[in-house]
C-alpha cells in the first residue's frame, strides 16, 4: 500500500509569512507525529496525535506552531508569521496504533527567506 | 527524561570492512530502541527495533544490533559495508508504554570508501 506522503515537497516562503504543511499518514495508522529536522538540532519531535485522544503538544517550539488533524487522517502543521529559524525539513510520521513502529514521510523542506 | 548518544558524526569504513556505529541511551522506563537510515533527500527508513524481546536484534541490509542494559547501548554493527550503506543513520528510544514519540541521536553519517 502507499506509504506517508507530504505536501509540498519544498516550501520557500518571506519572512513573516504564513505556511501550511499537509502530511496523510497510512491508511488505519490511528498515531501521527511531526518532527523537524534542522542542522543544529537535529530531530526534534514536534506534536502527536493518537485516534481521538488530545494531541501532545509538548514539542511545538513556540506558540506560532499549530497543528491539527481532520477525520483521524489528514493532519496540516501551520507555522504562522514565519522566521528564518524555522527553515528546516519537517518530517510527519505514522504508526498502527502508537505502539509500533513509525512510518515517515519524506518531509518538507521549509526555506524561509 | 529520555535521550540518546551517537558517538561520532562521523565514520568512514572501506568497502567490505566491519561497520560500528555506537548508540548509547538514557531512559528512567524499559525502553524501546531503533535504528532509523536516511538516504539522501528521503524519509526515514527502519532498520531494525528492540522492543524487550531478544537482545540480539537482526534487521534490514545486513545490520544487527544489540541491547545491552549493563552498558545502556544499542550499537549498530553490518559484518562487511557495501557502498550503498553509505547514508546517515540515526538511533531513536521511545518508551514501552509505546505512545510516546521517539527520541532521537543526533546522527552518524556512514561514509564507505571503495
Amino acid at each position: 500500500g502507499a506509504g506517508v506522503s507530504q505536501s509540498p515537497s519544498n516550501k520557500v516562503t518571506e519572512k513573516g509569512k504564513d505556511v501550511e504543511l499537509r502530511c496523510d499518514p497510512i491508511s488505519g495508522h490511528t498515531a501521527l507525529y511531526w518532527y523537524r529536522q534542522s542542522l543544529g538540532q537535529g530531530l526534534e519531535f514536534l506534536i502527536y496525535f493518537q485516534g481521538n485522544s488530545a494531541p501532545d503538544k509538548s514539542g511545538l517550539p513556540s506558540d506560532r506552531f499549530s497543528a491539527e488533524r481532520t477525520g483521524g487522517s489528514v493532519s496540516t502543521l501551520t507555522i504562522q508569521r514565519t522566521q528564518q529559524e524555522d527553515s528546516a525539513v519537517y518530517l510527519c510520521a505514522s504508526s498502527l496504533d502508537g505502539l509500533n513502529e513509525q512510518f515517515f514521510g519524506p518531509g518538507t523542506r521549509l526555506t524561509v527567506l | 527524561a529520555q535521550s540518546v548518544t551517537q558517538l561520532g558524526s562521523h565514520v568512514s569504513v572501506s568497502e567490505g570492512a566491519l561497520v560500528l556505529l555506537r548508540c548509547n541511551y538514557s531512559s528512567s522506563v524499559p525502553p524501546y530502541l531503533f535504528w532509523y537510515v536516511q538516504y539522501p533527500n528521503q524519509g526515514l527508513q527502519l532498520l531494525l527495533k528492540y522492543t524487550s524481546a531478544a537482545t540480539l536484534v537482526k534487521g534490514i541490509n545486513g545490520f544487527e544490533a544489540e541491547f545491552k542494559k549493563s552498558e545502556t547501548s544499542f550499537h549498530l554493527t553490518k559484518p562487511s559495508a557495501h557502498m550503498s550503506d553509505a547514508a546517515e543513520y540515526f538511533c531513536a528510544v521511545s518508551g514501552s508504554s509505546g505512545n510516546t514519540p521517539l527520541v532521537f541521536g543526533k546522527g552518524t553519517r556512514l561514509s564507505v570508501i571503495a
